[in-house]
């Protein structure tokens, strides 16, 4: 099992670019997590999916959008990026929320 | 509203030594736990949880966390620090109300282990 995977793993955009973070699972996972890890504040939710259909809003979804795709696949758009999304970015899943979420291995994006 | 604090940005602790790194939360509910740990680089591992039952929860690498509901705390704890043991710990709390399996995470606690 690959667990987790996020791509890409690095990425530079100027501000007001659009790209989208992609991130799969292959543990048949139900929820799925998009965080933002930023120095000296942890990690926060921007969005996440219960389950497969649904979306939610974190604590910090403004200028961004997801689409779970599948079961397997919950991705993370910026629409115009901006220099405030600088960040490393992550996913994780997991089976129910009693258990621990899987994490994968970040994505570093840099907005100039 | 749910929060997670972790008061010390830092610990330094001698290889051998018994290290503890301190967690207190807030919750409306009844509180499910975490503790992750993540080295430089890399996404968060999950080292161990406390949703009910004994206290005392034990996890990966030898580390321990011990749940008290007076002090609304969950400190982790290891009897005997490595040099390897050194990285970036975060502790998660999730509401039992909360649908969807939000965890909010503390800032974090460097962890620095000298040899």
């Amino acid at each position: 099992n690959a667990g987790v995977t996020q791509t890409p793993k690095f990425q530079v955009l100027k501000t007001g670019q659009s790209m989208t973070l992609q991130c799969a699972q292959d543990m048949n996972h139900n929820s799925m997590y998009w965080y933002r890890q930023d120095p000296g504040m942890g990690l926060r939710l921007i969005y996440y999916s219960a389950s497969e259909g649904t979306t939610d809003k974190g604590e910090v979804p403004n200028g961004y959008n997801v689409s779970r795709l599948n079961k397997r696949e919950f991705s993370l758009r910026l629409e115009s990026a901006a220099p405030s999304q600088t960040s490393v970015y992550f996913c994780a899943s997991t089976y129910s929320p009693y258990n621990e979420q899987f994490f994968g291995p970040g994505t570093r994006l840099t907005v100039l | 509203a749910q929060s997670v604090a972790q008061p010390e940005d830092q610990v330094n602790v001698a290889e051998g030594n018994p290290l503890t790194v301190k967690c207190t939360y807030s919750v409306s509910g009844n509180p499910y736990l975490f503790w992750y740990v993540q080295y430089p680089n890399r996404g968060l591992q999950f080292l161990l949880k406390y949703i009910t039952g004994d206290n005392l929860v034990k996890g990966s690498y030898g580390f321990e966390a011990e749940f008290n509901k007076s002090q609304t705390s969950f400190h982790l704890k290891k009897p005997s620090a490595l040099v390897s043991d050194s990285a970036l710990y975060f502790c998660a709390v999730r509401d039992g109300d909360n649908q969807g399996g939000k965890l909010i995470f503390g800032q974090g606690t460097e962890l620095s282990v000298k040899p």
